[in-house]
């Protein structure tokens, strides 16, 4: 069975740009969760979403969004970015019905910020 | 959700068992204690999770006394390929995929 995978794997923008990241989950799971990793932060939750919906949210601003498609696979976008937008993002996917602690992350989006 | 206290950084040789305690001493009733892996640029990979007394996988055991406020990873006979940062998080059996990360222990496996 396929991993998640994560599209583009590096990324470089300038800060004012808008930027979108996309996560493609394992076959048959359908929840999708979102992370940033930066060195002063760690890893962040930014949200998760579950058929199509936003059932939870990290503590970020409006400039970070997502949504996710029929098919589980899910989108980021960080608009306006800043220099400290620059991190790995994270995508990770779980089953439904399964505890939670069990999820399943991609390889990550290089986002570099200049 | 439960604080998680775990060294920042572990030196090991190959071959050495190496043991990475976590505290949690807010855990509550209905959490799980999970541990994850990450290698360098790569995103964490889940090890090994417990709710109480002891776990053992193909990777690695997981102890957790009765009081359930701390809990121990062990890696047996660890290798180089082993170096990595380990994540003790606390996860309630809520059913939603959040998942809280501290700064993890750092693990050194030296020749």
């Amino acid at each position: 069975k396929a991993g998640v995978t994560q599209t583009p794997r590096y990324l470089i923008k300038t800060r004012g740009q808008q930027v979108t990241l996309s996560c493609s989950p394992i076959s048959g799971h359908r929840s999708v969760s979102w992370y940033q990793q930066t060195p002063g932060q760690g890893l962040q939750f930014l949200f998760e979403y579950f058929s199509e919906t936003q059932r939870n949210k990290g503590n970020f601003p409006g400039r970070f969004s997502g949504r996710q498609f029929s098919n589980s696979r899910s989108e980021m976008n960080v608009s306006t970015l800043e220099l400290g937008d620059s991190a790995l993002y994270l995508c990770a996917s779980s089953l439904v019905g399964t505890a939670s602690y069990e999820q399943y992350f991609g390889p990550g989006t290089r986002l570099t910020v200049t | 959700l439960a604080k998680t206290t775990q060294p920042i950084s572990m030196d090991s040789y190959e071959g050495q068992e190496v043991n990475i305690t976590c505290s949690h001493n807010n855990i509550a009733t209905n959490d799980y204690i999970t541990w994850y892996q990450q290698f360098p640029s790569q995103g964490p990979r889940f090890i090994i999770q417990g709710y109480k007394t002891k776990v053992t996988n193909e990777v690695a055991s997981l102890f957790i006394p009765a009081d359930r406020k701390s809990s121990t990873l062990s890696l047996p006979r660890v290798s180089l390929s082993d170096t990595a940062v380990y994540y003790c998080l606390v996860v309630p059996d809520s059913g939603y995929s959040t998942l809280t990360f501290g700064k993890g222990t750092m693990l050194l496996v030296s020749p």
